[in-house]
């Protein structure tokens, strides 16, 4: 079973679209991460919710809209795609507050065109 | 000055070879360290933990030096299967929780 999970894997779509990306782990960990990761391969924290509660928003657009139904979902939309917003996201989740390893999904790579 | 910084590389080296990366943080109150590993178009994984007593698993040892802000990670006996992107990680308190807060990583590539 893999522990935590993203879809798509690849999305390709044009500019001023709005897309989602979905993640889920069944680790049952207390704090889930969205990480951008660009194309000089640096991976920058956006996010970080822990119990379904917002921790953490970096100077992120405001296009970018996390929501965490529940502990183990935290969701990504993103409104008014642009071409900047081409890099690849991962999720990853950890254990209570965040001070263990962190476990990351395969990472969904966005193209807008 | 960047929260996590390491040379980007590449490390060039042989089979066989030794090689050490280096990694200084800048936030005093962080309290776990980690290296990854990161393969072409793969995720992150957790290579090892890194304590401040120092530890070893198997070709790899880790070192932290908190005095002087400083993670260190030792590849002895090089195999082809180490190249890769070696990511340094600190998690400094924010919030309430802890950051995982990544370097660019150190580009290994280990050739016959």
């Amino acid at each position: 079973d893999t522990a935590v999970s993203q879809t798509p894997k690849y999305l390709v779509t044009q500019m001023g679209n709005d897309k989602s990306i979905k993640c889920e782990q069944n680790l049952g960990h207390d704090t889930m991460y969205w990480y951008k990761q660009d194309s000089k391969k640096f991976l920058k924290i956006m996010f970080s919710y822990n119990n379904k509660e917002l921790i953490i928003n970096e100077t992120v657009p405001n296009r970018f809209s996390p929501k965490s139904p529940d502990k183990a979902h935290l969701n990504l939309h993103i409104n008014s795609l642009e071409l900047g917003d081409s890099a690849v996201y991962f999720c990853a989740s950890s254990q209570g507050t965040g001070a263990s390893e962190a476990f990351f999904g395969q990472g969904t790579r966005l193209t807008v065109v | 000055r960047k929260e996590v910084e390491q040379d980007p590389g590449p490390f060039n080296v042989p089979e066989g070879a030794t090689v050490a990366f280096n990694c200084t943080y800048s936030n005093s109150a962080s309290q776990s360290f980690f290296w990854y590993r990161q393969d072409c178009r793969k995720e992150p994984k957790l290579l090892m933990s890194v304590y401040s007593s120092g530890n070893e698993d198997g070709r790899f040892t880790a070192q932290l030096n908190r005095a002087s802000q400083y993670i260190s990670l030792l590849i002895r006996d090089s195999k082809l299967s180490d190249s890769a992107t070696y990511l340094c990680v600190v998690n400094p308190l924010s919030g309430g929780s802890y950051i995982p807060t990544f370097g660019r990583g150190t580009s290994l590539i280990v050739h016959p």
